[in-house]
């Protein structure tokens, strides 16, 4: 079956830096993906859709000079938190869409900024 | 806006029982998943639903477009099926891409 693989799963950086988060389709090309945020106790939220070739589009409320996403081939996808604040601190997912329409999501990256 | 709304939140059961978790949501859709979460955060589609009813093992879900609701059932429930199960749903405004979730239910079966 599809599988997506997300890298790295936990990451822990100083305040100010930045943190790149791969999302990989390994064996079906993703025209789309998804990244998502969830904070404890809470729904997964869209942050952003990403299409191949093109610019991401963003969800209300989220800086996308902050939030930094490439998707430069057909297979992988990559979220950079610039600047990171211990209020970024979350848990990211990406989901990548096949030509079936189902999603497979990677199996997310826990960042904690001290 | 899209609502998708859980029920219930928390349910601890013990093993062998059989298991509804229920998801309702509020706009036209094209699709309804189910997802399991499992504690390290790592989500498992189980399923993808347009219409009707879909059975994988243990586990089967059914929805109801008219009404905007849909269920997920476990049969004969196991410790290893404790997990968050997730609705989330696809809608058809707004040309929307990306899935909307709902909080999830936290599962816990007991042996």
């Amino acid at each position: 079956g599809a599988v997506v693989s997300q890298h790295p799963s936990r990451v822990i950086c100083k305040s100010g830096t930045s943190v790149k988060i791969e999302c990989r389709s390994l064996d079906f090309q993703a025209t789309t993906m998804f990244w998502y945020r969830q904070f404890p106790k809470q729904s997964l939220m869209l942050m952003a859709t990403s299409n191949e070739g093109s610019k991401a589009t963003y969800e209300q409320g989220v800086e996308k000079d902050k939030f930094l996403i490439n998707h430069a081939s057909l297979t992988l996808s990559t979220l950079t938190v610039t600047s990171a604040h211990p209020e970024d601190s979350s848990f990211y997912i990406c989901s990548a869409r096949a030509q079936t329409a189902s999603y497979t999501f990677g199996s997310g990256t826990r960042l904690t900024v001290v | 806006k899209n609502e998708v709304e859980q029920s219930p939140q928390n349910l601890t059961a013990q093993e062998g029982e059989f298991i509804t978790i229920n998801c309702s949501y509020s706009v036209g859709i094209s699709a309804l998943h189910w997802l399991q979460q499992h504690p390290g955060g790592g989500i498992v589609s189980l399923f993808m639903l347009s219409s009707g009813k879909k059975k994988h093992g243990r586990l089967i879900a059914t929805i109801n477009i008219q009404e905007k609701h849909s269920s997920l059932h476990i049969t004969a429930s196991h410790p290893r099926d404790s997990a968050v199960y997730i609705c989330a749903v696809r809608s058809l405004e707004g040309g929307a891409d990306g899935l909307t979730f709902g909080k999830g239910t936290h599962l816990i079966i007991q042996p």
